[in-house]
């Protein structure tokens, strides 16, 4: 198995509303990292998790809360956001080695995320 | 200045063609990464080299240590091959994964 699996595909919300972003991956691999990617332009680090450890914030709002409850698992929990926090969100892993960036990166679909 | 350059932007090209993808980094690297991804959908790894080349289907990636340069060849190319194609390195302390800013191809039937 090497999926990465994220749910869900699409998600609409208001600026009121809390909401969450799944990311599942078997592959036992210690390393998961979010990723934003707006139109046409390259992915942007949010987050990345080491052995369920926070370990790189890349100053995001804390209107994105990470979350990792074990090593096969990584949410990203959103309330309160922005019209302007509409993007494609990218859940990846990697075999935690030298740094938290080693080995290859394997991406999911991602989820596609409107805020009204 | 981006760390990563990747040129053509832009490139189309008629089925059957024979494509080229340059990748351009200034940072030490400890590996080097070739990425596909279809509008709208997740990203595929295609190439992950640090030295040499890998083959795999038609597609072919070479990378060249001394003048920090790598290509994505695609031979007799489909339209099933129109994406963006994103390189990407691993920074030497691992610490870091930058993005170059993707091509961006089509192929025409």
């Amino acid at each position: 198995d090497t999926e990465v699996t994220q749910t869900p595909k699409h998600l609409v919300m208001g600026m009121t509303n809390k909401k969450s972003l799944k990311c599942e991956q078997h592959m036992g691999h210690r390393a998961m990292y979010w990723y934003k990617q707006k139109a046409k332009k390259p992915p942007e680090l949010m987050f990345v998790y080491s052995y369920e450890k926070l370990s790189i914030n890349e100053s995001v709002p804390s209107r994105f809360s990470p979350e990792c409850p074990n090593s096969s698992l990584l949410n990203l929990h959103l309330h309160a956001l922005q019209p302007e926090d509409s993007a494609l969100y990218l859940c990846a892993s990697s075999q935690r080695g030298g740094g938290p960036h080693t080995g290859e990166l394997f991406f999911g679909e991602g989820s596609r995320l409107t805020v009204l | 200045k981006n760390e990563v350059e990747q040129s053509p932007q832009n490139l189309t090209a008629q089925e059957g063609e024979f494509i080229t993808i340059n990748c351009s980094y200034s940072v030490g690297i400890s590996a080097l990464h070739w990425l596909q991804q279809h509008p709208g959908g997740g990203i595929v790894s295609l190439f992950m080299l640090s030295s040499g080349k890998k083959k795999h289907g038609r597609l072919i990636a070479t990378i060249n240590i001394q003048e920090k340069h790598s290509s994505l060849h695609i031979t007799a190319s489909h339209p099933r091959d129109s994406a963006v194609y994103i390189c990407a390195v691993t920074s030497n302390t691992g610490n870091q994964f930058y993005f170059g800013t993707g091509t961006s191809l089509t192929v025409i039937p």
